[in-house]
């Protein structure tokens, strides 16, 4: 079966930075996104990675590794805005999109 | 200005009357999909469809039906609303590219059937 795994709930500082892990076991891989869902709203695209390696974008970061089925998203001077659920969802062999639960982050002051 | 729109956004409802969940995009998109959504869980896929004419089920068994007639319009039927389909109901597009399939979303309608 297809899986993807990630925690489903962290807390951080406002200003610190976090990281927040995937693993997925999919029938295929065409790629892996990163979403934001704030509470109530829908979500909104963050990253995609298909190639190994690290992408950059502003203040967050989102990291692949195909071999060990493995991803991370990264965010740097946590803002209160930050506090949201974070999806991870990967493009299987059928272009089809696998999601996670989520990961509710939460953000101190 | 390119988007996706859901109507109603909010509906209550009492069981076994039928509704219409409506979707429409101005993106330009081929592809449209209907997902389930309860509160702190995944997305569930319960219909897509690639273009006109074309329509789906997805991973969730569902007494849902979609059309799509125009490309720009996807509306979700369930002919006998039960408290079970009590959820949000999420509208997507993308663009008919397979080596990358970012989704759009629409604002979401919350159903809840009393």
């Amino acid at each position: 079966g297809q899986n993807i795994d990630q925690p489903t709930e962290m807390t951080a500082t406002e200003g610190a930075i976090v990281q927040i892990n995937c693993t997925y076991q999919t029938s295929g891989f065409n790629g892996l996104f990163w979403y934001q869902q704030h509470a109530g709203e829908a979500p909104t695209f963050l990253s995609y990675n298909v190639l190994n390696g690290l992408e950059e974008k502003g203040r967050f970061s989102s990291f692949l590794s195909r071999s060990k089925g493995y991803s991370y998203l990264l965010l740097k001077e946590l803002q209160m805005k930050d506090s949201a659920s974070y999806l991870c969802a990967v493009l299987d062999s059928n272009y089809q999109l696998i999601w996670g639960a989520g990961t509710k982050l939460i953000i101190k002051p | 200005e390119a988007d996706i729109y859901q109507t109603p956004r909010y509906l209550v409802i009492g069981t076994g009357k039928k509704i219409t969940l409506e979707c429409s995009q101005t993106m330009g998109h081929d592809k449209m999909y209907w997902y389930q959504q309860d509160p702190g869980m995944e997305l569930h896929l319960i219909h897509y469809s690639y273009g006109v004419n074309s329509t789906e089920k997805g991973d969730l068994s569902s007494e849902s039906t979609v059309s799509r007639i125009r490309t720009e319009h996807f509306p979700l039927t369930l002919e006998s609303a039960r408290p079970s389909h009590t959820s949000q109901y999420l509208c997507a597009s993308s663009a008919l590219l397979t080596d990358y399939n970012e989704q759009f979303f629409g604002p979401g309608t919350r159903l809840t059937v009393l």
